[in-house]
């Protein structure tokens, strides 16, 4: 079963608008944390925001913004005022524990493809 | 901070032969690191967990003997890609953790002739 679902295989934003990336999760831990990841055309994946599961305010980090709805299971990406440089491909992640053990690793959903127009 | 960088960025190689990635942390001393890979318009797949000084464990699927990863000190871990195939041809990411964040190095592009 997914455990990250991003619906929006593509998103087209005019500059200087906001934006919102979709981004639902799965899973039956009480602790665990979602990241979105930003990805350019050179491939690079640059962390943008982390939220966790405790965490009672919404996290943000300059013109991001992470919704976080915890009773329905989204952690939607808010980009306020787009700028060119924002259009690229846009990962929602989750941290959960490896089955029985301690480690921690990351499931990303599919995707979005952010297209920012002047 | 929090620096991660791969080397080398992109290489080409003729099928049946083997090839080296290094994941170096620049900045922070990474007791786990993980390896990706991706192929074009698709997500990032975990192949393998590095632990500093132990065996790498593996994702279902992924071939322990084709893909062999050792993390000998905690700024460096390595997968070879042996014998390589051209079904082998994807984008290679590797990942250092600090505490619960995932810092990405730029990837390697691997093209197998």
């Amino acid at each position: 079963a997914q455990k990250i679902t991003q619906t929006q295989p593509g998103m087209f934003v005019q500059e200087k608008e906001a934006v919102t990336l979709d981004c639902t999760y799965d899973t039956s831990d009480q602790s665990y944390g979602l990241f979105w990841y930003k990805q350019p055309s050179s491939g690079e994946m640059i962390f943008l925001i982390y939220q966790g599961s405790y965490d009672e305010q919404n996290a943000t980090e300059g013109r991001y913004s992470l919704n976080f709805q915890k009773a329905r299971k989204s952690a939607n990406l808010v980009i306020s005022a787009s700028q060119l440089g924002d259009s690229a491909m846009y990962f929602c992640a989750m941290r959960e524990r490896f089955s029985g053990g301690s480690n921690y690793k990351l499931t990303f959903g599919k995707g979005t493809l952010l297209t920012v127009n002047p | 901070g929090a620096v991660v960088s791969q080397h080398p960025s992109w290489v080409i190689c003729k099928s049946g032969t083997s090839v080296k990635i290094e994941c170096r942390s620049l900045d922070f001393q990474a007791t786990t690191m993980f390896w990706y890979r991706q192929f074009p318009k698709q997500s990032l797949m975990l192949m393998a967990t590095s632990n500093e000084g132990s065996k790498a464990t593996y994702e279902q699927g992924v071939e322990k003997d084709k893909f062999l990863i050792n993390h000998a000190s905690l700024t460096l871990s390595t997968l070879t890609v042996t014998s390589a195939h051209p079904e082998d041809s994807s984008f290679y990411i590797c990942s250092a953790s600090v505490i619960y964040t995932q810092y990405f190095g730029p990837g390697t592009r691997l093209t197998v002739l």
